[in-house]
C-alpha cells in the first residue's frame, strides 16, 4: 500500500507565475488536508477536502490560492501569481473515512519563488 | 496567535538516557493530541497520540503525558537512540463538537539530537 504521494518534490517559479501542487492520498483514504510550513515554523492548516467538496478552507489565504479534489485524479493546490512569501514546504495528508484520526503525510513539495 | 507552543527549539541527549519534549496549548477546546517526528526532506510521521480522557499513553519506548489543568503535554523517549534524532512536532485537534474536521494545529517543533 503506497503512502501519500506528492509531486513535484521541488518546484521553482518566478514571481507572477502559477504553481500547481499535486497530492495522491493513500488508497482508500477520502479525506485530504493541505498544510504549509514556512521557514522556522510549524505546519499550518490550509484546507480540508473530500472528493469533489471543499469542507473547510479557513486556513487558505483569501486570494490567489485554490484547492480541489476531483472525483478522479489527485488533489491539486493551485497558487496563482506567486510572490516570494509563498516560498515554503507544502504538505498533503490523508486520513481514512473518519476525520480526526491520525493523518498520514506525504513528503511535501518545496516551492521556491525567485 | 500560537495556540500550540513548543518552547524549546532544541534538545541534546546522550544515547540511552531519557528525552523529554514539552508542549503547551492555550485552546481549551483541544481534545486530541499527537506527536509527529520529521526528518529533513520528508513529511511528518505519526508517533503517538492521546485523547483528553486519558492522562497517559504508552507505546514501546514512547510515552505521552497529558496534564489538562496545566494545558501541558510531554513526550518521553526511553531509552533514547541516535536514530531518534529528528524534529518533533506536537499537534492538537478539537473534534468534540464535530466542526473542526480533524484539522491539526502544530507547534513550532523541537530538534532532538541524540549523541552516541
Amino acid at each position: 500500500n503506497a503512502g501519500v504521494m506528492q509531486n513535484p518534490r521541488h518546484l521553482v517559479r518566478r514571481r507572477g507565475q502559477e504553481a500547481r501542487l499535486r497530492c495522491s492520498p493513500m488508497k482508500g483514504h477520502s479525506h485530504v488536508y493541505w498544510y504549509r510550513q514556512l521557514p522556522e515554523e510549524g505546519l499550518k492548516f490550509m484546507v480540508y477536502l473530500q472528493k469533489e467538496n471543499i469542507i473547510d478552507e479557513s486556513g487558505m489565504p483569501k486570494e490567489r490560492f485554490s484547492a480541489e479534489f476531483p472525483k478522479e485524479g489527485p488533489s491539486i493546490l493551485r497558487i496563482q501569481q506567486v510572490v516570494r512569501g509563498d516560498s515554503a514546504a507544502y504538505f498533503c495528508a490523508s486520513s481514512p473515512t473518519s476525520p480526526g484520526t491520525e493523518q498520514f503525510f506525504g513528503p511535501g513539495t518545496r516551492l521556491t519563488v525567485l | 496567535d500560537q495556540q500550540v507552543k513548543q518552547n524549546s527549539p532544541s534538545l541534546s541527549v546522550q544515547e540511552g538516557r531519557i528525552s523529554i519534549l514539552n508542549c503547551d496549548y492555550t485552546n481549551s477546546m483541544f481534545d486530541y493530541f499527537l506527536w509527529y517526528k520529521k526528518y529533513p526532506a520528508e513529511g511528518p510521521t505519526f508517533l503517538i497520540s492521546i485523547s483528553s480522557i486519558k492522562d497517559k499513553n504508552e507505546d514501546g519506548r514512547f510515552t505521552v503525558f497529558l496534564n489538562k489543568s496545566a494545558k501541558h503535554l510531554s513526550l518521553h523517549i526511553v531509552p533514547s537512540q541516535p536514530g531518534d534524532s529528528a524534529v518533533y512536532f506536537c499537534a492538537a485537534s478539537a473534534d468534540a463538537g464535530g466542526t473542526s474536521y480533524g484539522k491539526l494545529t502544530f507547534g513550532q517543533g523541537t530538534i532532538l539530537t541524540v549523541h552516541p
